[in-house]
């Protein structure tokens, strides 16, 4: 399954609000669908998963979304930190597991 | 606290091998499965393999497929991933990661990564 993520930069302020996008070429049945932030220099770190469950210690400024083909993550209230590159994984049709290009979020 | 530490990346020519080791600390190592995950240069993410915690039954991506080989030594919590016929497009960071659970595989602790050069 193909993921493709829109748009691939993006540029926003302090305090917005922003949503990315993760499309697959086919329906994901069962919504196995995750997102992570990787931050310049660093590993990925998971903050959704199933789609919509936040990851253990990810703030409720992240929401995940989505079922089928189109999926997105809304982060509100943005904070410097926020500043990464995002990717979309599925991990539930074949190819076993496939990332989206990633978006890159500037602040 | 869950650790991934990779190791054994390098320099390698076009056509060697080069054997990566991860040692996760932190969890049962033996209860999970594990994987690695690449990122060429300034690319995004690209899965290669995964192996399960206690049967070994592994999964390749078909770009390594019959080149690579994943195994772990569960008495050691050591993960590994042997490369042969290394080619240049193998060039990346190279990132254990700890998978959730077999059958929901994605990943919920990375370690920091092993670089493989691959010259041609």
């Amino acid at each position: 399954i193909v993921l493709t993520q829109s748009p691939a930069t993006l540029s926003s302020s302090l305090g917005e609000r922003v949503t990315l996008f993760c499309g697959a070429g086919r329906t994901l049945s069962t919504n196995y669908l995750a997102w992570y932030q990787q931050k310049r220099g660093l590993a990925p770190k998971l903050i959704i998963y199933d789609a919509s469950t936040r990851a253990a210690g990810v703030p409720d400024r992240f929401t995940g979304s989505g079922s089928g083909t189109d999926f997105t993550l809304t982060i509100s209230r943005l904070e410097a930190e926020d500043s990464a590159v995002y990717f979309c994984q599925q991990y539930g049709s074949s190819p076993l597991i496939t990332f989206g290009q990633g978006t890159r979020l500037e602040i | 606290e869950v650790q991934l530490l990779e190791s054994g990346g390098g320099l390698v020519q076009a056509g060697g091998s080069l054997r990566l080791s991860c040692v996760g600390t932190g969890f049962t190592f033996s209860h999970f499965a594990m994987s690695w995950v690449r990122q060429a240069p300034g690319t995004g993410l690209e899965w290669v393999s995964a192996i399960s915690g206690s049967t070994g039954t592994t999964y390749y991506a078909d770009s390594v497929k019959g080149r690579f080989t994943i195994s772990r030594d569960n008495s050691k919590d050591t993960l590994y991933l042997e490369m042969d016929n290394l080619r240049a497009e193998d060039t990346a960071l190279y990132y254990c990661a700890k998978v959730v659970a077999v059958g929901l595989l994605y990943f919920d602790h990375w370690g920091q990564g092993s670089l493989v050069t691959v010259s041609s």
